[in-house]
């Protein structure tokens, strides 16, 4: 099976612009979702998609949004962009069979996301 | 406030030997725990998971330890080799109403040397 897939790899843009970045999962998988990677904050959540509905989210504001298609193909955009939103910006898809037990989330490749 | 870096824990080991990463994790009610290995340039690689039911979980040269008294999770690496330099994270499935997500520990930088 292929691998979780997420274009761009690479970005570059300006302070105010907005951005869409693109996540495919593995075949099969319903489950997305999506974190940031800082390296003054780590790996944090940000939302998770099933079956096109946000199941979860993470404290992050309302500049950041996602959605999913019925492919389960999901997106996510940034609004607005600050400085402070350069990260690498990772998305892991699941199968995620059950509600409560998150099952194992499998990362793509990630898109780093630099604002000027 | 201001923010802080996070400052990796750097582990370094030498070739052949073994290697033991610690986590401690926040919430005795997590059911569901994962190891994570990140190479750079690249996304989290799946190591190894175990869920709360167990104390000890064994995969190809890695073993994971449950301890949920004290809330700490262990990964072993055994024969460590250069291919295992890279950065560490562990992970617990928090249940937030009634769905699971994971949060993800600061991670810890294994070095091996020759």
């Amino acid at each position: 099976k292929a691998g979780v897939t997420q274009t761009p790899r690479y970005l570059i843009k300006t302070r105010g612009q907005q951005v869409t970045l693109s996540c495919s999962p593995i075949s099969g998988h319903r489950s997305v979702s999506w974190y940031q990677q800082t390296p003054g904050q780590g790996l944090q959540f940000l939302f998770e998609y099933f079956s096109e509905t946000q199941r979860n989210k993470g404290n992050f504001p309302g500049r950041f949004s996602g959605r999913q298609f019925s492919n389960s193909r999901s997106e996510m955009n940034v609004s607005t962009l600050e400085l402070g939103d350069s990260a690498l910006y990772l998305c892991a898809s699941s199968s995620s069979p059950t509600r409560r037990v998150s099952d194992t989330q499998y990362f793509g490749p990630g898109t780093r996301l630099t604002v000027l | 406030g201001e923010s802080v870096g996070l400052h990796l824990p750097t582990l370094s080991v030498q070739e052949g030997d073994n290697s033991i990463i610690n986590c401690a994790y926040s919430n005795s009610a997590s059911d569901y725990f994962i190891w994570y290995k990140q190479e750079s340039g690249k996304g989290p690689q799946f190591i190894i998971d175990i869920r709360s039911n167990m104390d000890k979980r064994q995969g190809q040269r890695v073993t994971v330890l449950l301890n949920k008294t004290v809330k700490h999770l262990s990964l072993q690496i055994a024969a460590t080799q250069p291919g295992d330099s890279a950065v560490y994270f562990c992970a617990e499935n928090i249940v937030s109403d009634s769905w699971g997500k994971l949060q993800f520990g600061a991670g810890t930088q294994v070095v091996v040397t020759p």
